[in-house]
């Protein structure tokens, strides 16, 4: 019979723009919250992080913001490249101390040339 | 560093065989993770270690699946018997308590087919 799929949200991004990813996320006790990256036939790669006492941080040509009222996650990167045409995914840790990663379900990205 | 590194990357087998998969973490890395990745149920993880000591096999789907970790280099997860449900993507993954916290590091993955 026919299997019924994860329906992986897409976002295609014209080369040089800036993109957003959204992710919502499970636990409103959740400490701690990873961006990773999933090239096609590739293991996910660690982007960023950020803990719950902070609601922005950023890296090399990534921002990851957090709004915990909402129980929301996002993240942009500016003046994206083809190389970040990937899936990216949302985890989140209920304790800090916790090696536990439970993630998001992930986001298509397609940077057109 | 070679990184994490997994073999099989390929496995395809028929219903009914054990199928071993094998992970060697990074070195000096103290924990190491199995997951699971699936169109149906995403990224899973199935059990985790700690200085060779399993810490949370919450995960793992029934008794047909085993894990162990006889020395900091070396695990294997086992599937005895495969079923076609068990067709999936599996990846270890490692990271270090002296670390970026919860950095985990991906292996490539084994691509299992169960016919």
């Amino acid at each position: 019979g026919e299997s019924v799929g994860l329906h992986l949200p897409t976002l295609s991004v014209q080369e040089g723009d800036n993109s957003i990813i959204n992710c919502a996320y499970s636990n409103s006790a959740s400490d701690y919250f990873i961006w990773y990256k999933q090239e096609s036939g590739k293991g996910p790669q660690f982007i960023i992080d950020i803990r719950s006492n902070m609601d922005k941080r950023q890296g090399q040509r990534v921002t990851v913001l957090l709004n915990k009222t909402v129980k929301h996650l996002s993240l942009q990167i500016a003046a994206t490249q083809p190389g970040d045409s990937a899936v990216y995914f949302c985890a989140e840790i209920l304790n800090f101390g916790n090696e536990k990663l439970t993630f998001g379900t992930g986001t298509r990205l397609t940077i057109i040339p | 560093d070679a990184g994490v590194i997994q073999s099989p990357r390929h496995e395809v087998t028929e219903m009914g065989q054990e199928v071993t998969l094998r992970c060697k973490p990074i070195s000096g890395h103290d924990y190491l993770f199995w997951y699971r990745q699936t169109m149906m149920r995403g990224l899973e993880l199935l059990i985790y270690f700690n200085n060779n000591v399993p810490i949370d096999d919450s995960g793992m789907p029934e008794d047909r699946f085993s894990a162990k970790m006889p020395n900091a280099s070396f695990s294997t997860l086992k599937i005895q018997p495969s079923e076609p449900r068990d067709s999936a993507v599996y990846f270890c993954a490692s990271s270090s308590s002296s670390g970026r916290r919860n950095e985990q590091f991906f292996g490539p993955g084994t691509r299992l087919t169960v016919l």
